[in-house]
């Protein structure tokens, strides 16, 4: 039972132009969510977080939107540069306590120069 | 600061083998844990630990086990491996005060 799902396994861009990554989720007791970025051979690294309260972040290029109501989430890229070629995460965190992140499986980013 | 590091890189074991995976984070974070990730799949948790002496049991525990003698230190081991643990497996660290998780760069493990 897959609590977080990135239907979409890979995307292609062209350089400059917006990447919108999407992300669902069916628990609804998660309450803040996370985007993680990998590179081949490296380990996941941390790209930009949204609590439940809000309903956007943004940092720099980097904008998480967030839609309670939909169960949906979704990482904005602009502009997309070929440096953002990675499998981009969404993982979710319900509470405090555990700390524990449930991910989804991943989609791959092409940034096409 | 290294951050997190994962020793080993790479492991091919036979299956019926025994062996450690060493996780150090120089943080000083009180949270670590072991991931496990799958081809076309998340990382799913394995185990985790919230402080030094404490772990417990996540998604995928069976077959592995793991121990938290040194704040620093987190360990995974595998007693009898078996051709389902072939993965890539991330050990994260992260603190009391924030959410953000900080992986390692992976180990390989290979049962054949």
């Amino acid at each position: 039972d897959q609590q977080v799902k990135q239907n979409s396994p890979s995307l292609s861009v062209q350089e400059g132009r917006i990447s919108i990554l999407n992300c669902d989720y069916t628990n609804s007791m998660f309450d803040y969510f996370l985007w993680y970025k990998k590179y081949p051979a490296e380990g996941p690294t941390f790209l930009i977080s949204i609590s439940s309260i809000k309903d956007k972040n943004e940092d720099g290029r980097f904008t998480v939107f967030l839609n309670k109501s939909a169960k949906h989430l979704s990482l904005h890229i602009v502009p997309s540069q070929p440096g953002d070629s990675a499998v981009y995460f969404c993982a979710a965190l319900k509470g405090t306590g555990r700390r524990a992140l449930t991910f989804g499986s991943g989609t791959r980013l092409q940034v096409q120069p | 600061n290294a951050g997190v590091t994962q020793t080993p890189k790479f492991r091919v074991l036979k299956t019926g083998q025994s062996m450690t995976l060493l996780c150090a984070q120089d943080m000083n974070h009180e949270y670590m844990y072991w991931y496990r990730q799958d081809p076309g799949m998340g990382l799913r948790l394995i185990h985790y630990s919230v402080g030094e002496g404490t772990t417990a049991k996540g998604e995928v525990p069976d077959g592995y086990n793991v121990s938290r003698l040194k704040k620093q230190n987190f360990l995974l081991g595998l007693e009898s491996a078996a051709p389902s643990q072939t993965s890539v497996y991330f050990c994260a660290s992260s603190s009391t005060l924030a959410y953000e998780q900080y992986f390692g760069p992976g180990t390989r493990l290979t049962v054949t």
